[in-house]
């Protein structure tokens, strides 16, 4: 099955920064790339998503690039603000479910 | 348009009790999944179904889980004879569409379950 791996497990930044955070995956079948946003306490929401027929896509202060040859992809966000501190998942899907990385805790510090 | 609603958000079950977690989908979706979330861990995948079958159930234990989605109501996951091990957050979410000869859709979640057990 699929095998995603995420790094960094944390990540501090000071306000107005630049995250990264990357993820491998392991089945090349695998062709839809979502990230998720979960706050302390609350559901993981989808943030940006990426398809296997697109290099990078981007929304606002956020950005996601895919190497599909290196199977590996990363989540950018520009300008970070106190609100974004949260942890983030990525996550792969091939056949019929998504195989989640175990996740980076980001802290902004303001 | 409620979103995924699971309930109850918080669940306390003596050890050896049955747990019964509800989860209904978004109107229209007709994919449900379940994961199980441990402090400070991922997601974990635990079993896929549509209405009135399991597609894949190959993150669930063998014993003492269970899950089904039957034609009218929510869909369940069953957990019996629970132990403290079983203590995590479970989440809900459900899609439009799978992977398999379709479009990609990403999935929306619930805000789960948190079981306890004492």
């Amino acid at each position: 099955g699929e095998n995603v791996e995420q790094h960094p497990s944390t990540l501090s930044v000071q306000e107005g920064d630049s995250a990264v955070i990357k993820c491998t995956y392991s089945d090349s079948a695998s062709n839809y790339f979502p990230w998720y946003k979960q706050e302390l306490g609350k559901r993981p929401q989808l943030i940006i998503d990426i398809r296997s027929n697109v290099g990078e896509k981007k929304d606002q202060r956020i950005a996601v690039t895919l190497n599909k040859t290196a199977k590996h992809f990363s989540l950018h966000i520009t300008e970070t603000q106190p609100e974004d501190s949260a942890v983030y998942f990525c996550a792969a899907r091939g056949y019929s479910t998504l195989t989640f990385g175990k996740g980076t805790m980001l802290l902004v510090s303001p | 348009n409620a979103g995924v609603m699971q309930n109850p958000r918080h669940l306390v079950r003596r050890r050896g009790q049955e747990a019964r977690l509800r989860c209904s989908p978004m109107k229209g979706h007709s994919h449900v999944y379940w994961y199980r979330q441990l402090p400070e861990e991922g997601l974990k995948f635990m079993v896929y179904l549509q209405k009135e079958n399991i597609i894949d159930e190959s993150g669930m234990p063998k014993e003492r889980f269970s899950a089904e989605f039957p034609k009218e109501g929510p869909s369940i996951l069953r957990i019996q004879q629970v132990v403290r091990g079983d203590s995590a957050a479970y989440f809900c979410a459900s899609s439009l569409q799978t992977g398999t000869g379709g479009i990609n859709y990403g999935y929306t979640f619930g805000s789960g379950t948190r079981l306890t057990v004492v």
